[in-house]
């Protein structure tokens, strides 16, 4: 499986935008870009996934490279709710294997009056 | 929306004791998923199921077994726990979608297992 790095942790300020990247310099090109997100003490919970194009929906946009080598996540204006480790994973679109998602260690983010 | 239910949602077990963990979904989903949450990590997965009776290793699949017998519940079991296995549990579940498309996992709230 195609690895994706992501920084251990990152701060904002409460109504401000956050960005918060990925890199997956081998993503192959059936891989799709997930990104989920884990509040405390609660499951991971879907947030967008995309292909190629930037995607947007009511939580947040995905910007996607030409190159599909890196992606951002962008949360438009954060609030102290969006507190949470937040993960990128590549997930294979030929959907072989049960769909699995692995996850790794995510960004923890931080946010502050 | 219940979407994905674990029970129990807190046990304390003893070293060599046995319980089984259950999950159940009233989406319809296809698939299933059992994964684990060690302090400080992400989740790893141990064993899922793509279809009722069907079920297949994970991850990390040693110490425990798994069963489908129905396709709404997805039942994960500890025949002699360790210490090692003190962690939180998380069930799954996802549609199975068309070729090159992808289907979300939905998650349940977790079970928090200690094992002395």
């Amino acid at each position: 499986d195609a690895k994706t790095t992501q920084p251990n942790s990152m701060e904002s300020n409460e109504e401000e935008p956050v960005h918060l990247p990925c890199n997956h310099s081998t993503i192959s090109g059936t891989d799709y870009i997930h990104w989920y997100r884990q509040l405390p003490s609660q499951g991971p919970e879907y947030v967008i996934h995309g292909l190629t194009s930037n995607v947007n929906n009511r939580m947040a946009s995905l910007a996607i490279a030409e190159d599909r080598k890196s992606s951002t996540l962008i949360l438009h204006r954060a609030t102290l709710r969006d507190a949470a480790v937040y993960y990128c994973i590549l997930r294979d679109g030929l959907g072989g294997g049960g769909n699995k998602l692995t996850f790794g260690t995510g960004t923890q983010l931080k946010v502050e009056l | 929306n219940a979407g994905v239910t674990q029970t129990p949602k807190f046990r304390v077990l003893k070293t060599g004791q046995s319980m089984t963990l259950l999950c159940a979904q009233d989406m319809n989903h296809e698939y299933m998923y059992w994964y684990r949450q060690d302090p400080g990590m992400g989740l790893r997965l141990i064993h899922y199921s793509v279809g009722e009776g069907t079920t297949a290793k994970g991850e990390v699949p040693d110490g425990y077994n798994v069963s489908r017998l129905k396709k709404q519940n997805f039942l994960l079991g500890l025949e002699s726990a360790a210490p090692s296995q003190t962690s939180v549990y998380f069930c799954a579940s996802t549609k199975r979608g068309t070729s090159l498309s992808n289907q979300p996992q939905h998650f349940g709230d977790g079970t928090r297992l200690s094992i002395l």
